[in-house]
């Protein structure tokens, strides 16, 4: 399967962390990558390569990726946080290739 | 630093073409994979495809026939272009440049531009 799965919508307190799931057939032998998207605006990366932060992303930006499943992590979070986040993999095998998830709105309480 | 700026018809009646324009700046779209993506609240993010080395291209299968991405190197602008439109074409659409490596098995999009909004409506 080619499809990566991601939950509607996560809810978090500020100060807390959250997580974000991403699941897909044999995910963890792929790179995965994160995007954030706050109302209004266009995606900005916050993940690549699993785990790697671009310049300018915050600390409190963390992924990992094992198994069926890529996780963003997102510590101490802010008001700022609340936003929708795509994970995005490249399935070499497909004709296609790039495939993503269906977005997780985070809802910062 | 890139920076990519989409321009082009807000609305587009349906059977007719789509024509819309990315203008990099700060980078030489000769050298990169420069994609396009769009974004509808149905099927949320959506992989067009790309074009690198000014003109080998490649596009998702689902919109395959009716997809045409080029560029104008003198002017540094990527373009798409997409006939037969209908309401389910209403998105957003987006230029993004392809980061990471493909030998790596490792490809993301960074930057991507503001997005502009087309309409298919009558």
């Amino acid at each position: 399967s080619s499809e990566l799965t991601q939950p509607p919508s996560v809810s978090v307190s500020p100060g807390q962390t959250a997580r974000i799931t991403c699941s897909g057939d044999q995910l963890g032998d792929k790179f995965v990558c994160w995007y954030q998207q706050r109302p209004g605006q266009s995606p900005v990366l916050v993940i690549h390569e699993d785990s790697k932060r671009p310049s300018g992303i915050p600390e409190r930006f963390t992924g990992s990726n094992s198994g069926n499943t890529a996780t963003l992590t997102i510590s101490g979070t802010q008001a700022m946080d609340e936003a929708d986040y795509y994970c995005q993999a490249w399935d070499s095998s497909t004709a296609w290739g790039i495939i993503f998830g269906g977005g997780t709105k985070l809802t910062v309480l | 630093q890139v920076q990519l700026q989409e321009s082009g018809p807000g609305l587009v009646k349906p059977s007719e073409t789509l024509s819309l324009t990315c203008t990099v700046s700060g980078d030489s779209i000769t050298t990169f994979y420069w994609t396009w993506i769009r974004q509808t609240p149905g099927k949320g993010l959506e992989w067009i495809g790309y074009i690198y080395d000014t003109g080998k291209t490649h596009y998702n299968p689902s919109l395959k026939s009716r997809v045409t991405i080029s560029v104008d190197t003198s002017k540094n602008q990527v373009s798409l272009k997409l006939t037969s439109v209908t309401a389910a074409d209403t998105a957003v659409y987006y230029c993004a440049k392809e980061s990471g490596s493909r030998g790596l098995l490792s490809i993301y999009f960074d930057p991507w531009g503001q997005g502009t909004l087309v309409t298919v409506s009558s």
